[in-house]
């Protein structure tokens, strides 16, 4: 069974740093490409980050380009989003989602997490 | 403001059927497949139609979707009370983003 498990959300203070991880299991995990992706309290989905498998690419959403890192250690089937300079718009959960590949703009997400909650508030 | 376009709510009695649209550009929609997922309050989003109009296994042919030009749908059809929740559409855009669609609530009455 496919399972993606976040963890490391917490409340955090503007301009403070926290570190997602996603631990992986139930396939292949170094042959899939991952994404972080957020809702907001009462707002609707927002993709994060984008990884593939290899590491080779790595996109981000103007929102946060600059402040988070994605990055994956596949020999642990981990994914990981570093969150520096967090704002109060930042606060929301966020999941680690996996993308199925299929071909260049024809990919989907296959697979959730249950999320991980982060609040930036003072 | 999402980059995709989708109705912020839609209802129908049990049985009937339901559209929601989704609107986008030519860089998104207009060149690359549509997703839609459906979110269930307390629980995570799941996928429910794929490449437009592809259903994992698992999702009943009641839910169906089309894709014309800069515009996608997602059909519901014999509503069930089971399948209120959020429902997003999403694609790829030339930008080098995922784009989503705010979110269309669904009710049944």
């Amino acid at each position: 069974e496919v399972q993606l498990v976040e963890s490391g959300g917490g409340v955090v203070q503007p301009g403070g740093s926290l570190r997602l991880s996603c631990a992986a299991s139930g396939f292949s995990f170094d042959s899939y490409e991952m994404n972080w992706v957020r809702q907001a309290p009462g707002k609707g989905l927002e993709w994060i980050s984008y990884i593939t498998s290899s590491t080779a690419l790595i996109y981000y959403a103007d929102s946060v380009k600059g402040r988070f890192t994605i990055s994956r250690d596949n020999a642990k089937n981990s994914l990981f989003l570093q969150m520096n300079g967090l704002r109060a718009e930042d606060t929301g959960v966020y999941y680690c989602v996996r993308e199925h590949s299929y071909s260049y703009g024809e990919n989907w997400f296959d697979a959730w997490g249950q999320g991980t909650l982060v609040t930036v508030s003072s | 403001q999402s980059v995709l376009t989708q109705p912020p709510s839609a209802s129908g009695t049990p049985g009937q059927r339901v559209t929601i649209s989704c609107s986008g550009r030519s860089s998104n929609i207009g060149r690359h497949t549509v997703n839609w997922y459906q979110r269930v309050p307390g629980t995570a989003p799941r996928l429910l139609i794929y490449k437009n109009n592809q259903r994992p296994s698992g999702v009943p042919d009641r839910f169906s979707g089309s894709r014309s030009g800069t515009s996608a749908s997602l059909a519901i059809s014999g509503l069930q009370s089971e399948d209120e929740g959020d429902y997003y559409c999403a694609a790829w855009d030339d930008s080098l983003h995922w784009v989503f669609g705010g979110g269309t609530k669904l009710t049944v009455l």
